[in-house]
């Protein structure tokens, strides 16, 4: 079994509508990440969790809500979606050693 | 912020052709990913370096810290190893998360 998983892995959507990724793990880690690729700009951080407790934002966040719901579950939420929000969603995690497992993405459209 | 930089975008080469992926960063970091995306979308890490060299198969990875540079080379080339390569840095305590480069896509022709 993959050791980081995300659901859904495809979802099309419209504009206004709420959306929630999700994304769960065996790594055992704390550290937990959400991130957005899009064509010519790569990979960018949207936010990031060290624990349960802990929510930071990353460097692309307006737009995006999240919630770690446990240590092996982060959560990430489109309250209000928009066409620019149309993205390859990533989730990862990271080990206290800078190690980096990505999950294996979810492509979303939004209409 | 950390700038990352890579060179080249894109590159297309023959099978067997030895190949080498540039990557530069701004400011002083704590590790160096490279990532591979192959089509179907998934991230695979490579490596990850904070100093000298790194050797797995065919892959090879170093990093000039004082230059602040790496390098990625492939030997014998094969057309499975067409996929997007990333580099990607850590700065800082390294707790919040990576610095991407926008990637470099290489196409082996057979």
């Amino acid at each position: 079994d993959a050791d980081v998983t995300q659901t859904p892995r495809n979802r099309i959507t419209k504009t206004g509508k709420r959306i929630m990724l999700e994304c769960s793990q065996t790594k055992g880690h704390d550290r937990m990440y959400w991130y957005r690729q899009d064509p010519g700009l790569g990979l960018r951080l949207i936010y990031y969790s060290f624990d349960v407790k802990d929510i930071n934002k990353g460097e692309i966040s307006d737009g995006y809500s999240v919630s770690r719901q446990a240590q092996a579950k982060f959560s990430l939420s489109l309250e209000s979606a928009i066409p620019n929000q149309t993205a390859l969603y990533f989730c990862a995690t990271g080990s206290t050693y800078n190690e980096q497992f990505f999950g294996p993405g979810t492509r979303l459209t939004v209409l | 912020k950390n700038e990352v930089e890579q060179s080249p975008q894109n590159l297309t080469a023959q099978e067997g052709e030895f190949i080498t992926i540039n990557c530069s960063y701004s400011v002083g970091i704590s590790a160096l990913h490279w990532l591979q995306q192959h089509p179907g979308g998934g991230i695979v890490s490579l490596f990850m370096l904070s100093s000298g060299k790194k050797k797995h198969g065919r892959l090879i990875a170093t990093i000039n810290i004082q230059e602040k540079h790496s390098s990625l080379h492939i030997t014998a080339s094969h057309p499975r190893d067409s996929a997007v390569y990333i580099c990607a840095v850590i700065s800082g305590g390294g707790a919040d998360g990576l610095t991407f480069g926008k990637g470099t896509h290489l196409i082996i022709q057979p």
